[in-house]
């Protein structure tokens, strides 16, 4: 089966400019998150759905990162405007449901912000 | 919130040797203890997992252990391998709420 799809796998913008990440999770998986790792870190929980509706954003800095899932399928994650300390990799990750299911990563888009 | 240490931070063993790494939580209502392993470009992916009301579990080369009462939980990996190379990370949930991941530990096994 494929796996979880991103894109794009690398950007680099300037501060204060906005950028898009986009995911494409295992077909069927209901859930779908999105985490930031930064160099040297374990991934951090930004937002979770379940199908369309968010689950748990408690940590996503919504003064300028905002996420969707429309139609239940694919989702999008943006950021504006970006800052220094926004550097990391994104990465989403799919499930069959939440709690005990496994987690499915994709690749991860690496962000450069400078 | 839960929080997840995770040591050590970098290891260095020989081809066929045993390694260890080691977590603690503080969420003592945690009940769920996944290990993921991130290799280089790539997204973390689940080896191994274990529940609260198990102590130990085992897949070929790889064990994890559970110590409810000390709030900690090991991932031992037997006759490493050079493609055991990769950054592991540990992490806790209370089984339907979020994963909240330790810093990683980059296993570097030379032949």
């Amino acid at each position: 089966e494929a796996g979880v799809a991103q894109s794009p796998r690398y950007k680099i913008i300037e501060k204060r400019q906005s950028v898009a990440f986009w995911c494409n999770p295992i077909s069927g998986h209901a859930t779908l998150y999105w985490y930031q790792q930064i160099l040297g870190q374990g991934p951090k929980l930004l937002i979770q759905f379940q199908n369309n509706g968010v689950v748990d954003d408690s940590q996503l800095p919504k003064d300028r990162f905002s996420a969707e899932r429309l139609k239940g399928v694919d989702s999008t994650l943006k950021i504006q405007p970006a800052k220094l300390e926004d550097s990391a990799v994104y990465l989403c990750a799919s499930s069959s449901g939440t709690g005990y299911h496994e987690q499915y990563f994709g690749p991860g888009t690496r962000l450069t912000v400078t | 919130g839960e929080n997840v240490e995770q040591h050590p931070s970098t290891l260095s063993v020989q081809e066929g040797d045993s390694a260890v790494i080691k977590c603690t939580y503080s969420d003592s209502a945690s009940n769920y203890f996944p290990w993921y392993k991130q290799e280089l470009g790539k997204g973390p992916q689940l080896i191994i997992d274990i529940r609260s009301n198990v102590g130990e579990k085992k897949d070929q080369r790889i064990a994890v252990t559970l110590n409810k009462t000390a709030k900690h939980f090991s991932l031992h990996i037997t006759e490493t391998q050079p493609e055991d190379s990769a950054v592991y990370f540990c992490a806790a949930s209370r089984g339907y709420s979020t994963l909240t991941f330790g810093k990683g530990t980059m296993l570097l096994v030379s032949p």
